[in-house]
């Protein structure tokens, strides 16, 4: 396709189970973005990759949550044991030039920890 | 590093009237900005963007205008439609920041009254 993939669209998980999110980036771009959205708020950084570089894992809240990249192309990003509180919806977006070039964003995963 | 203030959690106005969302940054030295556009259950969309070296730049029925004195950005919607309704956040760049030096705002609902 032509945007930003992600799925699954809806995972619901019982609290302590692990999940994988699942995004495709647009062909050619190099730079992607995970976001955490949680209802009526706004984006909240997880991790950043730039084509090869190590990755910018600053805004991971926690050990549980992990991302991975391969290459220049698809990214998952997994957290174990989940809880409550990871109730939200994961966007990833990606960009042809880094942050000095427009996001286009995945339609987001939504998480529900029962 | 940046954050990125907002003004109004949300905002009313009638179908046909202009809008202007605002948007406060903390870091002189940011030097790209960006707003986002996001309807319900979507990813956000880029809408348009200006550069530091800018203090004003047009699209098709909007405006973002730039006060680097102040540090405040403002879109203006022009003549709103209901398929305007949506949150829109700003997002600033600071080159060598982390997360690839891009901070989103927390968002504004925009809903456009009949």
């Amino acid at each position: 396709g032509a945007g930003v993939s992600q799925s699954p669209s809806n995972k619901v998980t019982e609290k302590g189970k692990d999940v994988e999110l699942r995004c495709d980036p647009i062909s050619g771009h190099t730079a992607l973005y995970w976001y955490r959205q949680r209802l009526g708020q706004g984006l909240e950084f997880l991790i950043y990759f730039q084509g090869n570089s190590a990755p910018d894992k600053s805004g991971l809240p926690s050990d549980r949550f992990s991302a991975e990249r391969t290459g220049e192309s698809v990214s998952t990003l997994t957290i174990q044991r989940t809880q409550q509180e990871d109730s939200a919806v994961y966007l990833c977006a990606s960009s042809l030039v880094r942050s000095t070039g427009e996001l286009f964003f995945g339609e987001g995963s939504r998480l529900t920890v029962l | 590093g940046e954050s990125v203030g907002l003004h109004l959690p949300t905002l009313s106005v009638q179908e046909g009237d202009n809008s202007i969302i605002n948007c406060a940054y903390s870091n002189s030295a940011s030097d790209y900005f960006i707003w986002y556009k996001q309807e319900s259950g979507k990813g956000p969309q880029f809408i348009i963007d200006i550069r530091s070296n800018m203090d004003k730049r047009q699209g098709q029925r909007v405006t973002v205008l730039l006060n680097k004195t102040v540090k405040h950005l403002s879109l203006q919607i022009a003549a709103t439609q209901p398929g305007d309704s949506a949150v829109y956040f700003c997002a600033v760049v600071y080159s060598g920041g982390g997360a690839d030096g891009l901070t989103f705002g927390k968002g504004t609902h925009l809903i456009i009254q009949p």
